[in-house]
């Protein structure tokens, strides 16, 4: 089984419409992070949280907001689909202790019309 | 303002050579760096890491070097075989925060 999952794999939605991607870890690290790919530009950090109570913006937060629920859980929200939201989204955690190196889900993609 | 970049969008190379991904940093606060490869429909794995300290890192086919002087680090993949095609990301973290920046990646296509 996958230590990092993300649902739902593929999703198309509509201008303005609300959505949510989920994230779930077996991993049992403390660390969780969501980020965005768009062609060209690599990955770009949406939000991240440290801990069940710890959450931080990233460099790309405007249009998102994240729910922490549970040490293995991390949810994010468009509040109001636009279409330059439409991108490939990934959830990755990591250990609070270590070298902070981060392990992948499989992604969400994500299109808006 | 990309804090690491991949100046190279793609490499093509023969089956059984070498190949050679290069990425450039700006930020003299990382003292981390990471490889990571892009299978498509898949998440990044991670590949291989170095830390400051050191300037050369092994792990079977791969070999991270960096030049801290120069704020450049490279991935050198010996031999190249067909599995390894996919994308490569350098990403690049500060032991104060672990926060990783990544670059742009780049596409590596292996010839048969």
């Amino acid at each position: 089984d996958a230590d990092v999952t993300q649902t739902p794999r593929n999703r198309i939605t509509k201008t303005g419409k609300r959505i949510m991607l989920e994230c779930s870890q077996t991993k049992g690290h403390d660390r969780m992070y969501w980020y965005r790919q768009d062609p060209g530009l690599g990955l770009r950090l949406i939000y991240y949280s440290f801990d069940v109570k710890d959450i931080n913006k990233g460099e790309i937060s405007d249009g998102y907001s994240v729910s922490r629920q549970a040490q293995a859980k991390f949810s994010l929200s468009l509040e109001s689909a636009i279409p330059n939201q439409t991108a490939l989204y990934f959830c990755a955690t990591s250990d609070l202790k270590g070298t902070g190196t981060q392990y992948f889900g499989p992604g969400t993609r994500l299109l808006v019309l | 303002d990309q804090q690491v970049k991949q100046n190279s969008p793609s490499l093509s190379v023969q089956e059984g050579r070498i190949s050679i991904l290069n990425c450039d940093y700006t930020n003299s606060m990382f003292d981390y760096f990471l490889w990571y490869k892009k299978y498509p429909a898949e998440g990044p794995t991670f590949l291989i890491s170095i830390s400051s300290i050191k300037d050369k890192n092994e792990d079977g086919r791969f070999t991270v070097f960096l030049n801290k002087s120069a704020k450049h680090l490279s991935l050198h993949i010996v031999p190249s075989q067909p599995g390894d095609s996919a994308v490569y990301f350098c990403a690049a973290s500060a032991s104060n925060d672990y926060k990783l920046s990544f670059g742009a990646g780049t596409t590596v296509t292996v010839r048969a």
